[in-house]
C-alpha cells in the first residue's frame, strides 16, 4: 500500500516552533514533498527531500530518513498566518505522481 | 513565469447531469498534467495524469474521464454525475524532470445535488 500517516491536528503558540511528522511506506519511493493548504484554497508547494538530511528554507525546514520512511516539517517563529493544513506527499510510480497523506491541521494561537 | 487556470471556481449540478471542468497552463511546454479530488476532511486522491497530448492514465476506476486535446489543456468530464462525485477538484502541472513539484490551480468545488 501507500499509507502515509501524519497527525490529524496540532496546536501551537505564536512565535514557537512546531514539528509535523510524517511516516510512509518505503516501497516505490521517489521523493517526499510538503505542501501548505489554507482552508478552501489549493495546496502550495513548500519543500521536497529526495536525499537523507535536512533542507532549510527560511522559517521552514524539512527532514528525511529514507531507511526509516520518516519525514518531518519544522516551522519556526510561528505566525498566525501559518494556521493551515500541512500535507505530506510521497513521489511514487514515476511521472512526478504524488500520493498525499490526509494532512495535519495546524492552529496557531496568540 | 508559469500560471495555471482552472474554472469554474464553484459548481452545483444535479445528479445525472454532465460535467466539464477545464484547466489550462501558460508559460511552459510539454507539462505533465494531473487531476486530483479532495473529499471533505480527506487527502488528495489522484484521478488522472497525462504526459502528452492524447495520453491519459487513469488511477482509479470511476464515473469520470479526462482528455488532453492540446499540450496545455486538460479537461475532466462526466456523462452522468453521481452524488459521490461531490468534492474539491484540483488540476496541477509539473515539469517533465524527475522530482519536479506539482503546482495546483485554484480548484473547483463541485456539489452534486
Amino acid at each position: 500500500g501507500q499509507n502515509i500517516d501524519q497527525p490529524t491536528e496540532m496546536t501551537a503558540t505564536e512565535g514557537a516552533i512546531v514539528q509535523i511528522n510524517c511516516t510512509y511506506q518505503t516501497s516505490g519511493f521517489n521523493g517526499l514533498f510538503w505542501y501548505q493548504q489554507h482552508a478552501g484554497e489549493a495546496p502550495t508547494f513548500l519543500s521536497y527531500n529526495v536525499l537523507d538530511g535536512l533542507e532549510e528554507k527560511g522559517r521552514f525546514s524539512s527532514f528525511l530518513s529514507r531507511s526509516k520512511g520518516y519525514s518531518y516539517l519544522l516551522l519556526k517563529e510561528l505566525q498566525m498566518k501559518d494556521s493551515a493544513s500541512y500535507l505530506c506527499a510521497k513521489g511514487s510510480g514515476g511521472y512526478n505522481k504524488l500520493i498525499f497523506g490526509a494532512g495535519t491541521r495546524l492552529a496557531v494561537h496568540p | 513565469s508559469q500560471t495555471i487556470h482552472q474554472w469554474p471556481a464553484t459548481l452545483v449540478q444535479p445528479v445525472g447531469s454532465p460535467l466539464s471542468l477545464e484547466c489550462t497552463v501558460e508559460g511552459t511546454s510539454n507539462p505533465n498534467l494531473y487531476w486530483y479530488r479532495q473529499a471533505a476532511g480527506r487527502g488528495l486522491q489522484l484521478l488522472f495524469y497525462s504526459v502528452g497530448i492524447g495520453q491519459i492514465s487513469s488511477e482509479v476506476p470511476q464515473n469520470l474521464s479526462a482528455s488532453r486535446p492540446q499540450d496545455r489543456q486538460f479537461i475532466l468530464s462526466s456523462k452522468k454525475l453521481l452524488l459521490s462525485d461531490s468534492g474539491f477538484y484540483l488540476c496541477a502541472w509539473s515539469a517533465g524532470q524527475d522530482n519536479s513539484p506539482l503546482h495546483f490551480g485554484n480548484g473547483t468545488r463541485l456539489t452534486v445535488t
